[in-house]
């Protein structure tokens, strides 16, 4: 069964606007971490923020913020202010449980364009 | 602190040859992580080596086995490959077991680009 879901494969903002890219995710373990990264054209993964289950405070780090809802199970990732180099694709990732035995499972990602 | 190193960066290879991939973690990484990763598929992942030993896997077929050294370097091979094999392959480290979650973060090298002709 598919563990985490990003519904918007594309996704369009003007720069310096906000934008949310969308990510839900299926889990019965109490205790897990959520990441976002980024993929620029030149194929690197780049990490931008972490959310664990027992955070209770959205992660923040610099123009990212996650808006995390436990009960619905989503971690949207905001971004704003957005800049032309944001346009890359987006991943949300997550790792179950105390990170023993368990990989990291991505969603399909979301290709974000910035326009002038 | 150097980074994730993946070899070769590029790739061409025929349809029935098999290939190796190698991928240098972070100093102090001791897990290994490989994702294949196409437009039509996304990022799919194909196994997990700690300590040398392999802790995950993913659904892919037998021809794609891969081995942890005891520096932590990783390979990956693939037998008898098929056009279906082509795709950027990306190898991820991360400290392992035994940390926080936080401290599970995965650290991506550029890539293997493979081309099955």
């Amino acid at each position: 069964a598919q563990k985490i879901t990003q519904t918007q494969p594309g996704m369009f903002v003007q720069e310096k606007e906000a934008v949310t890219l969308d990510c839900t995710y299926d889990t019965s373990d109490q205790s897990y971490g959520l990441f976002w990264y980024k993929q620029p054209s030149s194929g690197e993964m780049i990490f931008l923020i972490y959310q664990g289950s027992y955070d209770e405070q959205n992660a923040t780090e610099g123009r990212y913020s996650l808006n995390f809802q436990k009960a619905r199970k989503s971690a949207n990732l905001v971004i704003s202010a957005s800049q032309l180099g944001d346009s890359a694709m987006y991943f949300c990732a997550m790792r179950e449980g105390q990170g023993n035995n368990n990989d990291m499972r991505f969603g399909a990602g979301t290709r974000l364009t910035v326009k002038p | 602190k150097a980074g994730v190193t993946q070899t070769p960066r590029y790739l061409i290879k025929t349809r029935g040859q098999q290939v190796t991939l190698s991928c240098s973690p972070i100093s102090g990484h001791r897990s290994v992580s490989w994702y294949q990763q196409t437009p039509g598929q996304g990022l799919q992942f194909l196994f997990e080596y700690f300590s040398e030993t392999q802790r995950n896997k993913g659904n892919f077929p037998g021809r794609f086995s891969g081995r942890q050294f005891s520096n932590s370097r990783s390979e990956m091979n693939v037998s008898t490959l098929e056009l279906g094999d082509s795709a950027l392959y990306l190898c991820a480290s991360s400290l392992g077991p035994g940390t926080t979650l936080r401290n599970t973060e995965a650290f991506f090298g550029q890539g293997t680009r493979l081309t099955v002709v």
